[in-house]
């Protein structure tokens, strides 16, 4: 069993649709980020939060220590939202841990 | 303007041949890493280093190598002992001790073996 899951590893919307990606871990974490990688491979850092919730535009991340489980929130989806978005956590020392990655395709 | 290059963004090489891949950052950031992105599964450390002429094995170093002389500049070589190398390279780097560790990352490069 991988130590970071992200569900579903596909989701297909249509535009202005609310969308929600989940991820659980399953060790203990100093951590955990919010990627986004678009189809030509470069990697994006969305967000990095330890508690609460975090807002930037339209995305919204939440995290909940105790359950163990973060989610992705993206409101009024777009096209250009389109791409693989991936759950991280920050275990010992630098080392990051990825979940395998959500392919969310946002159709006009 | 801050960041990470990686070059070439395509690579093609013949079974048998070691390949280096280049990772320059000008973030002044101290540890930088290595990761293998394949089909369907999420990225996997290689190599990372936390501090110049140091560097540390990851989850899947074998057929690896790399070197770390220079703050700026940490190449990983794919050596002919590399079972399956065809894969999405990323090089990232941070700097772990302004306590946040957001890892920054380049636009990677696609090693294809033929």
């Amino acid at each position: 069993k991988n130590e970071v899951e992200q569900s579903p590893q596909n989701l297909t919307a249509q535009e202005g649709e609310f969308i929600t990606i989940n991820c659980s871990y399953s060790v203990g974490i100093s951590a955990l980020h919010w990627l986004q990688q678009h189809p030509g491979g470069g990697i994006v850092s969305l967000f990095m939060l330890s508690s609460g919730k975090k807002k930037h535009g339209r995305l919204i991340a939440t995290i909940n220590i105790q359950e163990k489980h973060s989610s992705l929130h993206i409101t009024a989806s777009h096209p250009r939202d389109s791409a693989v978005y991936i759950c991280a956590v920050l275990t010992s020392g630098s080392r990051l841990t990825f979940g395998e990655g959500t392919q969310l395709t946002v159709n006009p | 303007d801050g960041g990470i290059t990686q070059s070439p963004k395509y690579l093609f090489r013949k079974e048998g041949q070691n390949v280096t891949l280049s990772c320059e950052q000008n973030l002044n950031h101290d540890a930088m890493y290595w990761y293998r992105q394949d089909p369907g599964q999420g990225l996997r450390l290689i190599y990372y280093s936390q501090i110049v002429n140091d560097f540390q094995k990851g989850d899947i170093a074998e057929g690896y190598s790399v070197s770390r002389e220079k703050k700026e500049s940490f190449p990983l070589t794919v050596t002919s002992a590399q079972k399956n190398p065809t894969a999405f390279y990323l090089c990232a780097s941070s700097q772990p001790a302004v306590g946040r560790n957001e890892q920054f990352f380049g636009p990677g490069t696609r090693l294809t073996v033929l």
